[in-house]
């Protein structure tokens, strides 16, 4: 069982809703991070949150805007989005960002997003 | 891909048999991280191993670490059923967690 919840599951938007993704960690871990997966594909960073500032933004387009309310809480807002952005949206945590061993990443069970 | 290579991109094998995948990365590391992703689900962490290590064992696993060949692999032994997954290599250049393209592996009962 993954520590990390995702809210929701699934999650079915028209280009021009505005939704959000939620996510929520009980780990005491100080970083969070998005991460967008294609099928067949690995995941791609997004976002990383470290000590509650958005430390690592991957030229990620504005339609997608990260928030992170306090230490145990992340979502993602959703603006405007494009059918090509359907994809899962995976939430991850670890006690900090970087290299160390602390890094070790945990996943919560995505939510599927599809854009109509 | 965004970090290296992984090797096979797709395995297949009978239950019972080992099961090898290997991972290239491109730069220095700390440690490298395997993971193993169900179909549709979230990513569950293996095993990490640090740098300084050659070579490391959990369960039914065992990682070993090259790093004057950047590389790495996973060795399954007497694989199951239940180990059919897409498996993933991971470092984190510049503080970033980054991923191999992954193996997937099927293993037949």
């Amino acid at each position: 069982d993954t520590e990390v919840t995702q809210t929701p599951k699934h999650l079915v938007m028209g280009m021009t809703n505005k939704k959000s993704l939620k996510c929520e960690q009980h780990m005491g871990h100080r970083a969070m991070y998005w991460y967008k997966q294609k099928a067949k594909k690995p995941p791609e960073l997004m976002f990383v949150y470290s000590y509650e500032k958005l430390s690592i933004n991957e030229s990620v387009p504005s339609r997608f805007s990260p928030e992170c309310p306090n230490s145990s809480l992340l979502n993602l807002h959703l603006h405007a989005l494009q059918p090509e952005d359907s994809a899962l949206y995976l939430c991850a945590s670890s006690q900090v960002a970087g290299q160390g061993p602390g890094n070790t990443i945990y996943f919560g069970e995505g939510s599927w997003l599809t854009v109509v | 891909s965004q970090q290296g290579e992984e090797d096979p991109q797709a395995l297949s094998i009978q239950e019972g048999e080992n099961a090898t995948m290997n991972c290239s990365y491109k730069t220095s590391i700390n440690n490298l991280q395997w993971y193993r992703q169900n179909s549709g689900r979230g990513l569950v962490h293996l095993i990490l191993i640090r740098s300084n290590e050659r070579e490391k064992h959990s369960g039914r696993l065992r990682v070993t670490l090259d790093t004057s060949k950047k590389s790495s692999s996973l060795l399954i032994t007497a694989s199951r059923a239940a180990d059919t997954a897409s498996y993933f290599c991971a470092t984190a250049p510049y503080g970033k967690s980054t991923f191999g393209d992954g193996t997937t592996l099927t293993v037949k009962p």
